[in-house]
This record gives C-alpha cells, sequence and structure tokens, in this order.
C-alpha cells in the first residue's frame, strides 16, 4: 500500500543530543513537509522540500535541520539548539496542491 | 502569519448532525481542507473543497465555502460515536510556503450516546 511511515513512533532526547526523526513516502510526491504540532494547538510548519536537494525554513525552523537526498525520505533532525523539543512531529508529502498525506507521527519526549 | 480561527470545542448527540466552523485568512486560497485527528494519531484527509465551489457533498460529509465572508463548515449528518476526535481546518495560503498548509487549531468533537 501506498502511504508514508514515519519511525520511531515514540522518541526520548537527552540534552545536548541530536536526535533524527525518520520519514519516507512511497507516493511518488515530489513535495514533503514536516509540521510540529504542540497539545491544544494547530500544525506549525518546520521545514519543507518541493523537490529532491532543495527544501527551504517554515515558521519555526530554528533549531532543526533536514536533508533530502532522495525523493523518498525526508529525515528531520532536532538539535540542542531546540531547548523545548517535547511534541508530537508530523510529516506529510504531496503532489501540488493535491491534498497532503501524513504519516502517524513521531512524539518526541525529553529525558 | 494570521490565524485560522475555529472554535475549540463541540458537543452533540449520537445520531444529530455535527457543524464545526471554521474562518480562513487568505481569500487566494485555492483549497480548503478538513482534517480529523484520533488521539496520538496523525491527519486523514476528511475532504476538501476547490475554491470556485460553494458546497461540496461526500456521503455523511457537507462542506459549505462562503469566499466572501471566508468561512468555511463541515457537516457531519447522523454523527456515531466514532466521530469523536479532533477536525482540522487549513487552507493552501498564497504565501512563500510552497503547497505547504496553514491550520487552524482544531475542533475537539466529543459524541456522546
Amino acid at each position: 500500500d501506498g502511504g508514508i511511515t514515519q519511525s520511531p513512533k515514540y522518541l526520548f532526547r537527552k540534552e545536548g543530543q541530536n536526535v533524527t526523526l525518520s520519514c519516507e513516502q512511497n507516493l511518488n510526491h515530489d513535495a514533503m513537509y514536516w509540521y510540529r504540532q504542540d497539545p491544544g494547538q494547530g500544525l506549525r510548519l518546520i521545514y519543507y522540500s518541493q523537490i529532491v536537494n532543495d527544501f527551504q525554513k517554515g515558521d519555526i525552523a530554528e533549531g532543526y535541520s533536514v536533508s533530502r537526498e532522495k525523493k523518498e525520505s525526508f529525515p528531520l533532525t532536532v538539535t540542542s539548539a531546540q531547548k523545548n523539543p517535547t511534541a508530537f512531529y508530523l510529516c506529510a508529502s504531496s503532489w501540488g496542491y493535491q491534498p497532503q498525506h501524513f504519516g502517524d507521527g513521531t512524539r518526541l519526549s525529553i529525558l | 502569519g494570521e490565524d485560522v480561527e475555529q472554535s475549540l470545542f463541540l458537543s452533540v448527540r449520537e445520531g444529530d448532525s455535527s457543524v464545526i466552523n471554521c474562518t480562513y485568512t487568505d481569500s487566494s486560497s485555492t483549497y480548503l481542507y478538513w482534517y480529523k485527528q484520533e488521539p496520538g494519531a496523525g491527519l486523514q484527509l476528511l475532504t476538501y473543497i476547490f475554491s470556485n465551489m460553494d458546497m461540496k457533498q461526500d456521503q455523511r460529509l457537507t462542506v459549505l465555502l462562503n469566499k466572501k465572508d471566508k468561512h468555511l463548515s463541515l457537516r457531519i449528518a447522523d454523527t456515531q460515536t466514532g466521530d469523536s476526535a479532533i477536525y482540522f481546518c487549513a487552507e493552501t495560503p498564497n504565501s512563500n510556503s510552497g503547497y505547504a498548509l496553514n491550520f487552524g487549531k482544531g475542533t475537539s468533537l466529543l459524541v456522546t450516546p
């Protein structure tokens, strides 16, 4: 089945540690996105990529980094510079203005 | 950016209709979307409407769009307990963020027996 796979489902970060969240899609979508969701909040855009080897900052990119070396993959690294990383992270993909498809999310917590 | 506005909470009885309202920000938004989120899960696309349409019906779901007032609504007929979830309205603003969506904070729908 086509879809988006995020892993891991739960992730814990220690102080000063970088962690990487995986996002893989087999929908052949050009565009991929990372959103952050905090309790009682909507989704806020961290980074997006419209094509391989190109990505752009969203509204809250500070403390995060991404890469887009393959069409299918768009990993997100939460760096130690992100002082409040506890949140639910959602990856999505789309083709143009067609609806975005979402993964099941990764919940990141601080140890 | 500006906020997409939604009421935060709605409670209905099983079998009644639910209406969730949304006010969006960008009159040039091409598509407007409704997503559903169950606890601990990702977002599931429910339906979407193109900006040149006034209404779209899909089984129990009816979407109404008033472009003049930038108002979007989602009506769920014969609401069931399985419809209890958070519902997000989203727009595709004419911004510098590609096709990224601008979301409301979500409406928590509680369906009671």
